[in-house]
């Protein structure tokens, strides 16, 4: 059981780029999410999914987009890198009836923008 | 948006020692969560609370969720080495929708 896979590991963007964030979960789970985590801080949300087809802004959406055409996959997109989105970006998924005690989390992405 | 105050930040202590940390809210949370992080990896879940009141142990470690709803504990008793790591809370407001609200953590450092 692969549960959340999340790729790259690592990443260095220059300023003005834009990549993908690839998430995929093999659990049949119908929330994903996306997380940020700045050095010293908790998790803050991006982006979550309740199903395929729907998204919605979490805490701090602002230069991110998502998309969610299958159940499996929620990626992340950063259309112009800041420096500002240097970051670990962790990608999340729960069960319908579980909730937050369902959560499973993928290993994380390592982003830094110079 | 809530804000989860988690402390102590951070805390050495020695091999054996028992560890307490604690979460206060401005909000009303339904469900109060403790997660591990260890270095490069995603968090795991350790105890999940869901009724004010409820103490609930997995082991060595025992959370309570506070009778108001805006509080939560985790007790850590005689740590050892692998306890090493961040230690998250998380409150959520109901199942499923709308993603948790992360405290800032406590990072646990353990002497030999």
């Amino acid at each position: 059981n692969a549960g959340v896979t999340q790729t790259p590991k690592f990443r260095i963007l220059k300023i003005g780029q834009s990549m993908t964030l690839q998430c995929t979960q093999d659990m049949n789970h119908n929330y994903m999410y996306w997380y940020r985590q700045d050095p010293g801080m908790g998790l803050k949300l991006i982006y979550y999914s309740v199903g395929a087809g729907i998204t919605d802004k979490g805490e701090v959406p602002n230069g991110y987009n998502v998309s969610r055409s299958t159940t499996e996959d929620f990626p992340l997109r950063l259309e112009l890198a800041a420096p500002s989105q240097t970051s670990v970006y962790f990608c999340a998924s729960s069960s319908l009836r579980t909730g937050g005690d369902g959560y499973t989390f993928g290993s994380g992405t390592r982003l830094t923008v110079v | 948006g809530q804000q989860l105050n988690q402390s102590p930040q951070s805390m050495f202590i020695q091999e054996g020692e028992d560890v307490s940390m604690n979460c206060t809210s401005s909000s009303i949370f339904n469900t109060w969560l403790w997660y591990k992080q260890d270095p490069g990896e995603g968090p795991v879940l350790l105890i999940a609370l869901y009724k004010a009141g409820e103490l609930t142990s997995n082991g060595r470690l025992t959370a309570q969720f506070g009778i108001t709803r805006k509080d939560s504990f985790l007790n850590i008793s005689a740590s050892i080495p692998s306890d090493v790591g961040i230690y998250f809370c998380a409150g959520q407001l109901r199942g499923g929708a709308d993603g948790l609200t992360f405290g800032k953590g406590t990072h646990l450092i353990i002497q030999p």
